[in-house]
């Protein structure tokens, strides 16, 4: 099983329709981060969480909005979808101070708005 | 301001060394290099993090100069399986915010037999 899972992995949508993707993990990481990533683009941070009682607005959260429901999980919402939020959507994971501060990623949402 | 900056596109060929240069002029003193590899559809995975000089692990080199203002990965002997975009992020340690270890647009790399 994979330590970061997001589901659904595919969803397509309509127009002003809400959307949630969650993610969970079992890394047993402090650090949760949601990004986004258009073709042929780079990954966009979306928001990120160090802990279950902090959230962080990351350089798109326009038109997204997260919940860090546990250490665990964290989910995504588009409260009402548009057109231009069709993408591929990764939440990942990363610990404090051990290590090299490595990102787990999930194996992504790919979420069409029609 | 970007932190780093990286070629757009590279080729190669199987069996080659390949060479992908990262400047980051603005580097911090607590700042550490970060390449991470993403293939189509999935997300990066981690490949190397150093702070200076050179560190080198199963995948790839590292290659730091003194004046930390840019840094060089080095894949030994390309194959196909390599074809990839990579990424250079520079930041503290484990720190991924608005600021720090962001992932620019990275270095699109095609192995050709």
């Amino acid at each position: 099983d994979a330590d970061v899972t997001q589901t659904p992995r595919n969803r397509i949508t309509k127009t002003g329709k809400r959307i949630m993707l969650e993610c969970s993990q079992t890394k047993g990481h402090d650090r949760m981060y949601w990004y986004r990533q258009d073709p042929g683009l780079g990954l966009q941070l979306i928001y990120y969480s160090f802990d279950v009682k902090d959230i962080n607005k990351g350089e798109i959260s326009d038109g997204y909005s997260v919940s860090r429901q546990a250490q665990a999980k964290f989910s995504l919402s588009l409260e009402s979808a548009i057109p231009n939020q069709t993408a591929l959507y990764f939440c990942a994971t990363s610990s404090a101070g051990e290590g090299t501060g490595e990102l787990f990623f999930g194996e992504g949402s790919r979420l069409t708005v029609l | 301001l970007a932190k780093t900056t990286q070629p757009i596109s590279m080729d190669s060929y199987e069996g080659q060394e390949v060479n992908i240069t990262c400047s980051h002029n603005n580097i911090a003193t607590n700042d550490y290099i970060t390449w991470y590899q993403q293939f189509p559809s999935q997300g990066p995975r981690f490949i190397i993090q150093g702070y200076k000089t050179k560190v080198t692990n199963e995948v790839a080199s590292l290659f730091i100069p003194a004046d930390r203002k840019s840094s060089t990965l080095s894949l030994p002997r390309v194959s196909l399986s390599d074809t990839a975009v990579y990424y250079c992020l520079v930041g503290d340690d484990g720190v991924y915010n608005n600021n720090d270890m962001r992932f620019g647009a990275g270095t699109r790399l095609t192995v050709k037999p």
